[in-house]
């Protein structure tokens, strides 16, 4: 089966940098997704990781370790815009249809 | 400027009665799906489809059903055997080239609720 942990809630403070955490379970790895998703709005894709290491992308960085099923989405300069939820998603298999399974997401709360 | 459309945004159902909502997108992507989100739980997987005329049940198939008829278009209807509707419905769809790294690009999503 498939199992993706991510906290439910965190808060953080305008300019800070806070670090998501995403552990996974799956059957096999064929890349890892992050994504952040406004309250009641579509998710918009942020990163991908399917090698060991680090992606910076501007402000968003994605980090994967796969023997160890982790990887962390890393915010800095948070900015008020930046509350929203972050959904990590797993692909477990190679091949067709591109099948991934997200995680509950982590509602991130930025405040002052 | 290329995008998926869900529509309607809000969609209400009676005892008893199927819903269709629909999904169109302009991306020219091969593979398209549909997934469910309902508070504290990640999105689940309906259904989706490769190619026209193809179609696949994902986790939580059971009083949902789709069709695939043209590659824009993706239709999901949710049917009274669905006792449990109300949630926040997201489409999505993805270019099956260019390597596994491929996002999915998703709609704006559809609100359903039971009168």
């Amino acid at each position: 089966g498939q199992n993706i942990d991510q906290p439910t809630e965190m808060t953080a403070t305008e300019g800070a940098i806070v670090q998501i955490n995403c552990t996974y379970q799956t059957s096999g790895f064929n890349g890892l997704f992050w994504y952040q998703q406004h309250a009641g709005e579509a998710p918009t894709f942020l990163s991908y990781n399917v090698l060991d290491g680090l992606e910076e992308k501007g402000r968003f960085s994605s980090f994967l370790s796969r023997s160890k099923g982790y990887s962390y989405l890393l915010l800095k300069e948070l900015q008020m815009k930046d509350s929203a939820s972050y959904l990590c998603a797993v692909r477990p298999y190679s091949g067709g249809y591109q099948k991934v399974t997200f995680g509950i997401g982590t509602k991130l709360q930025v405040i002052p | 400027d290329g995008g998926i459309t869900q529509s309607p945004k809000y969609l209400f159902r009676k005892e008893g009665q199927n819903v269709t909502l629909s999904c169109e997108q302009n991306l020219n992507h091969d593979a398209m799906y549909w997934y469910r989100q309902d508070p504290g739980q990640g999105l689940r997987l309906i259904y989706y489809s490769q190619i026209v005329n193809d179609f696949q049940k994902g986790d939580i198939a059971e009083g949902y059903s789709v069709s695939r008829e043209k590659k824009e278009s993706f239709p999901l209807t949710v049917t009274s055997a669905q006792k449990n509707p109300t949630a926040f419905y997201l489409c999505a769809s993805t270019n099956l080239g260019g390597g596994s790294g491929q996002p999915q690009h998703f709609g704006d999503g559809t609100r359903l609720s039971i009168l």
